[in-house]
């Protein structure tokens, strides 16, 4: 059984630098496939934040202005989000997720990032 | 970017009837579009990908289809565990994927 957790602060303050943590389970990183981050602000709606392969390619989207970086741990089975300079507007749950081909097969519970002074 | 249109942006319906729910690219994603299902305070939910394949332990009663443009996610019988948010997105032209903006599965 594959699982996803995503673990890291709940509350950031304004232009700070947000970093989150994925912990895979029941599958290793290394085997294959893409890794991505999704958030969700509260009450809205789904937006794809960037994905990594096992290799350490990634793909950003560009969106969000060049302030992401996703990188991986094969050795702790991990993969990680940095958001730089954030604001009140990258408030959100952030999902970290499996990604077979064009889509998002396993899903962590996602964690509430809050940015506020 | 390819922009995803949910149509409607609520259904009321009752247990038992079918409901269909639509999603319109604005170009062709191919057959690259998938369906998750978000329940309050949960992570969506994977149902359908590649237009038409449930996923693994999906319910036969949700079913896919369409290509290019225009896509379809029907359940066929509603179940009281189904009133939830479903949302489309395609994976044919990314970076970026994009996600359709949902829609609400209400109980009439």
């Amino acid at each position: 059984q594959v699982q996803l957790q995503e673990s890291g602060p709940g509350l950031v303050k304004p232009s700070e630098t947000l970093s989150l943590t994925c912990t895979v389970s029941g599958y290793s990183i290394s085997s294959g496939y893409y890794w991505g981050w999704i958030r969700q602000p509260p009450g809205k709606g789904l937006e794809w934040i960037g994905n990594i392969y096992h290799s350490g390619s990634t793909y950003y989207n560009p969106s969000l202005g060049g302030r992401v970086t996703i990188s991986v741990d094969t050795s702790k089975n991990q993969f990680s989000l940095k958001l730089s300079s954030v604001t009140a507007a990258d408030t959100a749950v952030y999902y970290c997720a499996r990604v077979p081909n064009s889509f998002f097969d396993y899903w962590g519970q996602g964690t509430l990032v809050t940015v506020s002074s | 970017e390819i922009v995803l249109t949910q149509s409607p942006a609520t259904l009321s319906l009752s247990p038992g009837e079918r409901a269909t729910l639509s999603c319109r690219a604005s170009q062709s994603v191919s057959s690259y579009l998938a369906w998750y299902q978000q329940k309050p305070g949960q992570a969506p939910r994977l149902l359908i990908y590649d237009a038409s394949n449930r996923a693994t332990g999906i319910p036969a009663r949700f079913s896919g289809s369409g290509s290019g443009t225009d896509f379809t996610l029907t359940i066929s019988s509603l179940e009281p565990e189904d009133f939830a948010v479903y949302y489309c997105q395609q994976g044919s032209n990314w970076p970026p994927y994009s996600f359709g903006q949902g829609t609400k599965l209400e109980i009439k």
